[in-house]
């Protein structure tokens, strides 16, 4: 079974800086997606970004990007010029293509300090 | 965008009681939800999913007879948790594939508490 594995239960950063999160997974499948989700104190589970797993390009989505190593199963989220909006948990999600549930991983606590 | 729509989003039950939370697709046709359970500081545990018209399937460890799930039309999808005990008290979060969000909506999620 494919399994999704976050191994930093809690990051800070100053206001303003860049984080990474870091997100390993286990699959022998070779197409799939990845997300990362965020959910806020009020626990709305919200999509950061996505990325395919047949595309080398990075996904980007304004200041989020990825960091997607396919031979490595990683998929580091980075956010840059951290804001305060940006404190929450933050799941790494996996799904195979041809499946329909998501895999979340342990989940990383961020706080950001202003 | 998609929206999906979760209620009561804080309900209280006595111990023994049945209470049931709706997941609603407002603006889409969500052929397939699911349904998490979520304890404090810890990830989504997926405990069933649903395809309209059809049986829900549940995870292993997920007790079927307790944790009842109804998908009966393309727009709303039920879970039932009968008999609660004060175990069963946790946030339970529903989601639904289709619309956008790249094949994936969560509702707001329900907070249940069994006293």
């Amino acid at each position: 079974a494919q399994t999704v594995t976050q191994s930093q239960p809690e990051m800070s950063v100053q206001e303003a800086e860049t984080v990474t999160l870091s997100c390993t997974y286990d699959t022998s499948e070779s197409d799939y997606y990845l997300f990362w989700y965020k959910q806020p104190p009020s626990r709305q589970m919200i999509l950061v970004i996505r990325q395919e797993a047949y595309k080398q390009q990075n996904a980007t989505e304004n200041r989020f990007s990825v960091n997607f190593q396919k031979a490595a199963k990683s998929f580091s989220l980075k956010i840059s010029d951290s804001q305060l909006g940006d404190a929450a948990m933050y799941f790494c999600a996996y799904r195979d293509q041809g499946a329909q549930k998501l895999v979340f991983g342990q989940g990383t606590r961020l706080t950001i300090n202003p | 965008g998609a929206v999906v729509s979760q209620h009561p989003s804080w309900v209280i039950c006595k111990s023994g009681t049945s209470v049931k939370i709706e997941c609603r697709s407002l603006d889409f046709q969500a052929t397939t939800m699911f349904w998490y359970r979520q304890f404090p500081k810890q990830s989504l545990m997926l405990m069933a999913t649903s395809n309209e018209g059809s049986k829900a399937t549940y995870e292993q460890g997920v007790e079927k007879d307790k944790f009842l799930i109804n998908h009966a039309s393309l727009t709303l999808s039920t879970l039932t948790v009968t008999s609660a005990h004060p175990e069963d008290s946790s946030f339970y979060i529903c989601s639904a594939t289709g619309g956008s969000n790249y094949g994936y909506t969560f509702g707001s999620g329900t907070r249940l508490t069994v006293v």
